[in-house]
């Protein structure tokens, strides 16, 4: 199957450092999403994607789509200790929206850990 | 509104056992789709079920079998327990048609250690 290669797999970052980090895949995506995950709990959407070369903003989180359709970051700028959580990549290949399909399967990455000091 | 509920929360099984994990959609949602969570790792899609019907399927093997009921909710049943199987099973609710993956909400998961 897939393969995402997400990096950095950990960050430690002084509070108000910008942070940064990318995902790469052998397999073209037609969405690409990053989540969050705090301990304990499911992973939630902080970005979609759904065109190559797409610059995202959601508040201080930025995200772009690659042209090739095979890679995307996600930048967070001014870290705040709350940011602190796993953050995964997920591609997304779309199904077609024919009777019997439905919403495709997320292939995510292995996660980036972020630890921010106050 | 609520989202997505799973149970139990925690669960701890011997090897060989069986065990089945419960999930309720989002309200509006008619897909479910579980992925599994070893520690320090991605979720693992399994498998999704639509119109009690499974749609997909990933790389796991007959031991993982599912069910989805007129209501929409789902099951996750595991079969001949391995220590391997111990990870966080997490359930994702979704509807038709198509609108895009933004219309996934996942739950708060299952966490199962195998023993």
């Amino acid at each position: 199957g897939q393969q995402l290669n997400q990096s950095p797999q950990s960050m430690f970052i002084q509070e108000g450092e910008d942070v940064s980090m990318n995902c790469t895949s052998s397999s073209i995506f037609n969405t690409w999403l990053w989540y969050k995950q705090d301990p304990g709990e499911g992973p939630v959407l902080l970005i979609a994607l759904y065109k190559a070369g797409e610059l995202t903003s959601n508040g201080r989180l930025t995200a772009q789509f690659g042209i090739t359709r095979k890679d995307s970051f996600l930048n967070i700028s001014a870290s705040i200790p709350s940011d602190v959580g796993i953050y995964f990549c997920a591609g997304h290949q779309n199904q077609k929206p024919d009777r019997g399909s439905t919403l495709g399967r997320l292939y995510f990455g292995r996660g980036t850990q972020l630890t921010v000091w106050p | 509104d609520a989202g997505v509920t799973q149970s139990p929360t925690h669960l701890i099984k011997t090897r060989g056992q069986q065990v089945t994990l419960r999930c309720s959609p989002k309200s509006g949602h008619d897909t479910v789709s579980w992925y599994q969570q070893a520690l320090g790792q991605g979720p693992q899609f399994i498998f999704q079920y639509y119109e009690e019907e499974e749609r997909q399927r990933g790389n796991f093997p007959d031991r993982f079998s599912g069910h989805q009921f007129p209501n929409y909710s789902s099951e996750l049943n595991v079969n001949a327990l391995l220590l391997g199987d111990s990870a966080l099973y997490l359930c994702a609710s979704s509807h038709r048609p198509y609108k895009g993956t933004y219309g996934y909400t996942f739950g708060s998961g299952t966490r199962l250690t195998v023993v």
